[in-house]
């Protein structure tokens, strides 16, 4: 069965910080890698997209993809209060119609 | 801009009832999704459907149906409400696997 794992948190940090989310997944027959931000009483929204291994820039996020270790991460360089969420990985397989999500990771952003 | 909608935003339901959650995506997105979404359980799939009158069972199918008749609406039937179908309802659509799902704005559905 595919799996996608996150810590559930709560990860903590500081207003100014660089806030790192991981996350693994199971089959490595996956070819997409998505992360997703939900507040509170609210539906997920997209942050992130990956496909390659390596680094993807948008902001003040970073993506990071690695394939061989079977990893995915999210990177928030200077962390704001309005950060604090709940931050859910996503994972798409070649072929396949089904997205597995994890179970999420929140995060507090202390001012 | 894109957009996915959900019939409502806030819905009570009594035990037995037949309920109806509609969504609808504006994008001409092939696939379409129904999701639930508990404390501590995160996102669970009820139902997914690929192309028009096409469906597939996610991981929670039980207690469910579906209906795709058309491209950009995609319901979920409650045949007999019970209280553990208490929940916030995700829908979401996306145009492949290799693209993200949009999410609408989610219904919670409470069951007395």
């Amino acid at each position: 069965q595919k799996e996608v794992e996150q810590n559930s948190g709560p990860l903590s940090v500081p207003e100014g910080a660089i806030a790192s989310l991981n996350c693994t997944y199971s089959d490595r027959g996956s070819q997409s890698f998505f992360w997703y931000r939900q507040y509170s009483g609210k539906s997920p929204e997209l942050i992130m997209f990956i496909y390659s291994n390596g680094d993807k820039e948008d902001g003040r996020f970073t993506a990071q993809l690695n394939k061989a270790s079977q990893y995915v991460s999210l990177l928030i360089r200077d962390s704001q209060p309005s950060d604090s969420a709940t931050y859910l990985c996503a994972v798409s397989y070649t072929g396949g119609f089904k997205t597995i999500f994890g179970a999420g990771t929140r995060l507090f952003v202390k001012a | 801009d894109v957009k996915v909608t959900q019939s409502s935003r806030y819905l009570v339901k009594r035990t037995g009832e037949k309920v109806f959650l509609e969504c609808v995506q504006d994008m001409d997105h092939e696939n379409m999704f129904w999701y639930r979404q508990d404390p501590g359980l995160g996102l669970r799939l009820i139902y997914f459907s690929y192309d028009v009158k096409m469906k597939e069972k996610g991981d929670i199918p039980e207690g469910y149906s579906v209906s795709r008749e058309k491209k950009e609406r995609f319901s979920l039937i409650l045949e007999s409400a019970s209280t553990n179908q208490t929940s916030m309802y995700l829908c979401a659509s996306r145009q492949s696997s290799y693209n993200e799902q949009f999410f609408g704005p989610g219904t919670r559905l409470t069951v007395l």
